[in-house]
């Protein structure tokens, strides 16, 4: 079983249009980050987030962790091309070890 | 200030052979993780090092494959009598410290070493 549950897989949106990308889990997490891979790299942290309800902005890119640090969300605004990328999140647990959802696929087309 | 190095980027062994692949973490860091990315499946923790110790293998296969980190020269991941299901794209991640009771401390990753067995 996934312990982060990402929805949806892929979506695909018109440059300048707002997404919003889901990280879901039935645990509690004392923190949560977000990564971007792009084909051919490695994953590249954007955020952590860690207090329940939190609100953290990077750009065009705003996180909010959930109130009871089982979910998360990501939401883009006015996307662009250069947002296009595989968003992953993870969560610490056991010895220092992070689990990764299996992504949200973006892909912006100008 | 070099980030995260694996070399090579990319390795094609054959059925049988061995794979190293090495991870330089970031300079001033001491921790290293490898994760494995196999498509379809997402990042799966293999192995969390410090130097000269192995502080956590549980997602390490039981046979054939190993990892350590040696007080001098990267960290290697190896593997060995490679088969098919081997294939896949392995990330080294660095960080300075562990953080304070969770992933407190930001972690780097490396650009992986992409391992095709033929």
């Amino acid at each position: 079983t996934q312990l982060l549950e990402q929805s949806p897989q892929f979506l695909s949106i018109q440059e300048g249009e707002n997404l919003t990308v889901y990280c879901n889990s039935s645990s509690v997490f004392s923190s949560l980050q977000w990564y971007r891979q792009e084909p051919g790299e490695g994953p590249v942290l954007l955020v952590t987030v860690v207090t329940g309800g939190e609100v953290k902005k990077l750009k065009r890119l705003t996180f909010q962790f959930g109130d009871a640090r089982k979910d998360s969300s990501l939401h883009i605004t006015a996307a662009q091309p250069g947002d296009t990328g595989l968003y992953l999140c993870a969560a610490a647990w056991g010895n220092n070890r992070l689990a990764f959802g299996k992504g949200n696929q973006v892909v912006v087309i100008p | 200030n070099a980030g995260v190095m694996q070399n090579p980027r990319h390795l094609v062994r054959r059925r049988g052979q061995e794979a190293r692949l090495r991870c330089s973490p970031m300079k001033g860091h001491s921790h290293v993780y490898w994760y494995r990315q196999l498509p379809e499946e997402g990042l799966k923790f293999m192995v969390y090092l410090q130097k000269e110790n192995i502080i956590d293998e549980s997602g390490m296969p039981k046979e054939r494959f190993s990892a350590e980190f040696p007080k001098e020269g990267p960290s290697i991941l190896r593997i060995q009598q490679v088969v098919r299901g081997d294939s896949a794209a392995y990330f080294c991640a660095s960080s300075p410290s562990v953080g304070t009771g969770a992933w407190g401390t930001e972690a780097f990753f490396g650009q992986g070493t992409r391992l095709t067995v033929v």
